[in-house]
C-alpha cells in the first residue's frame, strides 16, 4: 500500500499561511500525489494533485520536492472552512488511493 | 448538478444480520470507489469498479462484504452476518475516468453494528 507520514495535528492562525508537510518516501517517478481534506461529518473532497512541478488552483498550492519524497500543501491564507482533516496519498500506479490518519489542522480565529 | 448520494445516511443493526448500502454515482462517472473509515481511523479501500471491467475486490476485508454496480451506475455493497468490527462509516465515490481524475466522495453511510 502507498504509505505516507504527515503530523497528526496542526494549527493556524486565522488568515495567516499554512504548511503542511507530507513525506512519502517509497514513491515511484510516475505515481501522482493527491490531497483530500474531510471536514466535520463530510466525505473528503479533492484538493489538488501534481507529478513534479509546483502545481497550484484556487484551493491550495502544492510544492513538491525535487527527489519528490514529500510535498507540502500551502493553503494561503487560511479560514475557519479550512479546519479539517488533510490526507496526503500517491496512487501507486493504479487506481487505489490509501489514506493514512492525515492532519487533523485547527484554525485559531 | 448532484453530487455522489449514499443511502441509508445511517444504518443500525444486530449482529449476524446483512445489510446493503446503496451509492449512487455522478452521472456519467465510469469509476465507483468503497472506502471504510473506521472510528479515528484514515479510509481504507475496499472495491473498485470501473466501466464494464471487472472490479477490483483487493480490498474486501472477508468474504462476507461483495458489491455490485448495475448497469454502469448504482452500486450496492452489501455485508452478510454483520459483525461488530464492521461497524465504520461506508463512503462511496465516483470519478470520470480514472487515476488522474478526482475522486468525489458522498457523505457516508453510517453503519452501527450492535
Amino acid at each position: 500500500d502507498a504509505k505516507t507520514t504527515q503530523p497528526n495535528s496542526m494549527e493556524s492562525n486565522e488568515e495567516e499561511p499554512v504548511h503542511l508537510p507530507c513525506n512519502h518516501s517509497t514513491i515511484s517517478g510516475t505515481d501522482y500525489i493527491h490531497w483530500y481534506r474531510q471536514l466535520p461529518s463530510q466525505g473528503p473532497e479533492y484538493v489538488i494533485h501534481g507529478l513534479t512541478s509546483n502545481v497550484n488552483n484556487r484551493m491550495a498550492s502544492l510544492a513538491i520536492a525535487e527527489d519528490r519524497k514529500s510535498s507540502t500543501l500551502i493553503l494561503h491564507r487560511a479560514t475557519l472552512r479550512d479546519a479539517a482533516v488533510y490526507y496526503c496519498t500517491y496512487d501507486f500506479g493504479n487506481e487505489k488511493l490509501t489514506f493514512g490518519t492525515g492532519t487533523r489542522l485547527t484554525i485559531i480565529p | 448538478g448532484a453530487g455522489v448520494s449514499q443511502s441509508p445516511s445511517n444504518k443500525v443493526t444486530e449482529k449476524g444480520k446483512d445489510v446493503e448500502l446503496r451509492c449512487d454515482p455522478i452521472s456519467g462517472h465510469t469509476a465507483l470507489y468503497w472506502y471504510r473509515q473506521s472510528l479515528g481511523q484514515g479510509l481504507e479501500f475496499l472495491i473498485y469498479f470501473q466501466g464494464n471491467s471487472a472490479p477490483d475486490k483487493s480490498g474486501l476485508p472477508s468474504d462476507r462484504f461483495s458489491a455490485e454496480r448495475t448497469g454502469g451506475s448504482v452500486s450496492t455493497l452489501t455485508i452478510q452476518r454483520t459483525q461488530q468490527e464492521d461497524s465504520a462509516v461506508y463512503l462511496c465515490a465516483s470519478s470520470f475516468e480514472t487515476r488522474l481524475r478526482e475522486q468525489f466522495f458522498g457523505p457516508g453511510t453510517r453503519l452501527t453494528v450492535l
